[in-house]
């Protein structure tokens, strides 16, 4: 079992609408959450963090984090083509480095 | 500079050569990260380092790789005897002080081709 998964994509939504990204990660101590965005070619620029259960909101971004379920999930509303990217969930555990899962591919369609 | 600098961005060269890359982190950040993305992939952990700590090395795939980070600032990836698999771009990454954190900020990273 990866120690973070992700579905690969790629999830293809329409200009407007809601895209929800999902997480999961099998160590049960992990205690810190990240949602990075790749775009094609660029290196991954972190956009939320959440550390407790419940919802966080930032603009458009809204991340939840479920630690009974070990879910963590990544809400992008009103999605815009620029939104189009591949999105890293990642993982901190005790005093290991951050583990990325292999990521979603987002598509944006005008 | 601003930044994590990475060099060199591009990098061929034949299988069983040894490559060195560089990471120059964003000054003031204690902890260092390499991490390598091969092509359609998620990011696969290298090695940690975090201030004056004995470095994370759980991550290198093999004794042909290894890392060093002198006086806490930059650091070398070296790889030897280079193989048709070690072809990834290696992401080199910084982050400040505070311990634990997951706000990494990334280099762009040094494209390595192995023919």
């Amino acid at each position: 079992q990866k120690e973070v998964e992700q579905n690969s994509g790629p999830l293809s939504v329409p200009e407007g609408a809601i895209a929800s990204l999902n997480c999961t990660y099998s160590d049960r101590v992990s205690q810190s959450f990240f949602w990075y965005r790749q775009y094609s070619g660029k290196s991954p620029e972190l956009i939320m963090s959440i550390y407790s259960n419940g919802d966080k909101e930032d603009g458009r971004f809204t991340a939840q984090l479920n630690k009974a379920s070990q879910y963590v999930s990544l809400l992008i509303r009103d999605s815009q083509p620029s939104d189009s990217a591949t999105y890293l969930c990642a993982v901190i555990a005790g005093r290991r480095a951050l583990t990325f899962g292999s990521g979603t591919r987002l598509q944006v369609q005008p | 500079g601003a930044g994590v600098s990475q060099s060199p961005s591009n990098k061929v060269t034949e299988k069983g050569k040894d490559v060195e890359l560089r990471c120059d982190p964003i000054s003031g950040h204690t902890a260092l990260y390499w991490y390598r993305q091969s092509l359609g992939q998620g990011l696969e952990f290298l090695i940690y380092f975090q201030g004056n700590s004995a470095p994370d090395k759980s991550g290198l795939p093999s004794d042909r790789f290894s890392a060093e980070r002198t006086g806490g600032s930059v650091s070398t990836l070296t790889i030897q005897r280079t193989q048709q698999e070690d072809s990834a771009v290696y992401l080199c990454a910084s982050s400040s002080p505070l311990p634990n954190t997951g706000e990494l900020f990334f280099g762009e990273g040094s494209r390595l081709t192995v023919l």
